[in-house]
């Protein structure tokens, strides 16, 4: 049973486009990473946010946790190849167990 | 930021034989490690946690004669796939926890794909 749903999970758009990828749950984080995985390659943390309602911005990515902590979304501006990957959202359960999302997939065409 | 490796990076093994996957943290000693597989175009499910000097807890419904794990030391988590078989066939991805820093940080190894023909 998946405990965390991405959406969408497939994504293809143009260079310069905006996107906003969502995550969503039952239940409640207490806290909530984003990790981006390349192709042939581990997932790299992006970003963990931990209070309802926070916002965390990585140059063009904009994070934001919903105010009753169940869901978050991740916002891409001006899309570019390189940001081509998996996007992955994770909950942290327990001390150290991670739970991973679906995952999107991410495809920006020059 | 701290680096997990594994090796081998592709491996590719008949039927039957067993493989044997090495995670090593490079710059921080891990009292826990992870094993996730990864299917094509799926997302990553943990299989098992590592732990330093005792057994590992494996996720419900991976066979742990199957999938033997080893802590030996505190940089160092083998994964063996024992009498490998076509469905075994993966992307096999460890990562370590350092413990040092908040939020429950984990540092993820490269991969390694394995092929059972």
């Amino acid at each position: 049973t998946q405990l965390l749903e991405q959406s969408p999970q497939f994504l293809s758009i143009q260079e310069g486009e905006n996107l906003t990828v969502y995550c969503n749950s039952s239940s409640v984080f207490s806290s909530l990473q984003w990790y981006r995985q390349e192709p042939g390659e581990g997932p790299v943390l992006l970003v963990t946010v931990v209070t309802g309602g926070e916002v965390k911005k990585l140059k063009r990515l904009t994070f934001q946790f919903g105010d009753a902590r169940k869901d978050s979304s991740l916002h891409i501006t001006a899309a570019q190849p390189g940001d081509t990957g998996l996007y992955l959202c994770v909950k942290i359960q327990g001390a150290q167990k991670l739970v991973f999302g679906q995952g999107t997939r991410l495809t920006i065409n020059p | 930021g701290a680096v997990v490796s594994q090796h081998p990076s592709r491996v590719i093994c008949k039927s039957g034989t067993s493989v044997k996957i090495e995670c090593r943290s490079l710059d921080f000693q891990a009292t826990t490690m992870f094993w996730y597989r990864q299917f094509p175009k799926k997302s990553l499910m943990l299989m098992a946690t590592s732990n330093e000097g005792s057994k590992a807890t494996y996720e419900q419904g991976v066979e742990k004669d199957k999938f033997l794990i080893n802590h030996a030391s505190l940089t160092l988590s083998t994964l063996t796939v024992t009498s490998a078989h076509p469905e075994d066939s993966s992307f096999y991805i460890c990562s370590a926890f350092p413990g040092t820093t908040g939020y429950n940080e984990q540092f993820f190894g490269p991969g390694t794909r394995l092929t059972v023909l």
